[in-house]
């Protein structure tokens, strides 16, 4: 059961360059997401999507894209990274939104480090 | 504005010794529940939920939570621990808006 897939797992980036985090899932999840972890701060949204076409903004959305061309896929693009863009990205997706979004299945993780 | 707070940021406890792990939320809607766990270097999993019911639920790993509305709160408790439940726990909520976390509690169990 491959469930949530992230990739890269591990990348460093200079400030400035761009780069896209894949995510995909194999489970027919229509919402998907994605949060950053950084140290006692928990979680952040960043962006969601509630099935293939639609996309919203989550807490922390600046310096970052989104597109959700079919259900499977959600990746995450960095237009200029900035050192402050260091962190852990997870993408995470649930069956449906409502109270079953809350119920999300997460990927393991990918460590991004910007110098 | 909605809000979750974790009222420790770390927890020592001894093992077989039991523990509570604090939950704030503040809401004008009704929410839903949750609590997650997080191993080191894992992504995060689904340790229980509250979406209407009883108000104690269980989860997985012999944890439980108590959904307290006048209180606000929703309380992870165990009443023995083991040195594998050393990871960090997050309470989330969500409402009206997609899933809010808390900042986590790392839990650290002595042998």
């Amino acid at each position: 059961n491959a469930g949530v897939t992230q990739t890269p797992k591990f990348q460093v980036l200079k400030t400035g360059q761009s780069m896209t985090l894949q995510c995909a899932q194999d489970m027919n999840h229509e919402y998907m997401s994605w949060y950053r972890q950084d140290p006692g701060m928990g979680l952040r949204l960043i962006h969601y999507s509630v099935g293939a076409g639609i996309t919203d903004q989550g807490e922390v959305p600046n310096g970052y894209n989104v597109s959700r061309s079919t259900t499977e896929d959600f990746p995450l693009r960095l237009l200029s990274a900035a050192p402050s863009q260091t962190s852990v990205y997870f993408c995470a997706s649930s069956p449906s939104g409502g109270p079953q979004a809350g119920e999300l299945f997460f990927g393991e993780g990918s460590r991004l480090t910007v110098l | 504005a909605q809000s979750v707070t974790q009222l420790d940021s770390q927890v020592p406890v001894f093992e077989e010794a039991p523990v509570e792990l604090r939950c704030n939320y503040s809401s004008s809607v009704s929410v839903y529940l949750f609590w997650y766990v997080q191993y080191p270097n894992q992504g995060l999993q689904l340790l229980l939920k509250y979406l209407s019911g009883s108000t104690l639920v269980k989860g997985i790993n012999g944890f439980e939570a108590e959904f307290n509305k006048s209180q606000t709160s929703f309380h992870l408790r165990k009443p023995s621990v083991h040195i594998s439940d050393t990871a960090e726990y997050f309470c989330a909520f969500s409402g009206n808006t997609p899933l809010v976390f808390g900042k986590g509690t790392r839990l650290s169990v002595i042998a």
